[in-house]
């Protein structure tokens, strides 16, 4: 199995509200990445996970909280977005994050957020 | 900074045709490069990984060759089909770096019609 999951697939919030994403993984993959995609832009990267604990903030702010509950599970919590936060969330894992044996990321089909 | 350049940005071919994708990367200490697909409001696909060491992956009818010294890498597409359009993204993981970051070119949209 080298599917990675995500839910829910579309998402509509308002400003004050509070969602979350999930992510999951049972491909023993010890790293798992948050990325947010503008649409005709490449993924770029928010957080990477390695062995449960954060590794990587990419300058991420505030409003966006990742959570990783156990080795197969990764979550993003959201709070207070703005508009130009509205994008496709990747989610995606690998074997390990260090960059010398890197085997391929594998993604999730993304959850397409709305922020009004 | 590493930054991953694509060419071309778009592509419509007629069914049949072999074709060629073009990656550039300014900063030659990389640890890989990797290939994937992503169809419109969809995830990436990983189509082909090349280690910095290599100098070409096979996979079905896709080459990918990689010359890292010139810091340039292609994507060789033979016989196109219509299930073949989609936007095409290069990766390089850096060098340097104690996690494995991709940078990302901005891809090719490929449009193959019957």
């Amino acid at each position: 199995d080298t599917e990675v999951t995500q839910t829910p697939k579309h998402l509509v919030m308002g400003m004050t509200n509070k969602k979350s994403l999930k992510c999951e993984q049972h491909m023993g993959h010890r790293a798992m990445y948050w990325y947010k995609q503008k649409a005709k832009k490449p993924p770029e990267l928010m957080f990477v996970y390695s062995y449960e604990k954060l590794s990587i903030n990419e300058s991420v702010p505030s409003r966006f909280s990742p959570e990783c509950p156990n080795s197969s599970l990764l979550n993003l919590h959201l709070h207070a977005l703005q508009p130009e936060d509205s994008a496709l969330y990747l989610c995606a894992s690998s074997q390990d994050i260090v960059a010398e044996y890197q085997e391929t990321q594998y993604f999730g089909p993304g959850t397409r957020l709305l922020v009004l | 900074k590493q930054e991953v350049t694509q060419i071309p940005a778009a592509l419509s071919v007629p069914e049949g045709e072999n074709l060629v994708l073009n990656c550039s990367f300014t900063d030659s200490a990389i640890y890989n490069l990797q290939w994937f697909r992503q169809d419109p409001g969809k995830g990436l696909t990983s189509l082909l990984l090349i280690q910095s060491s290599q100098r070409e992956q096979t996979s079905g009818r896709l080459n990918a060759s990689l010359d890292k010294s010139s810091g340039r890498s292609t994507l060789y597409i033979a016989a196109s089909q219509p299930g073949d359009s989609a936007t095409y993204l290069c990766a390089v993981t850096a060098g340097g770096t104690s996690y494995g970051k991709l940078t990302f070119g901005q891809g090719t949209i490929l449009t193959v019609h019957p």
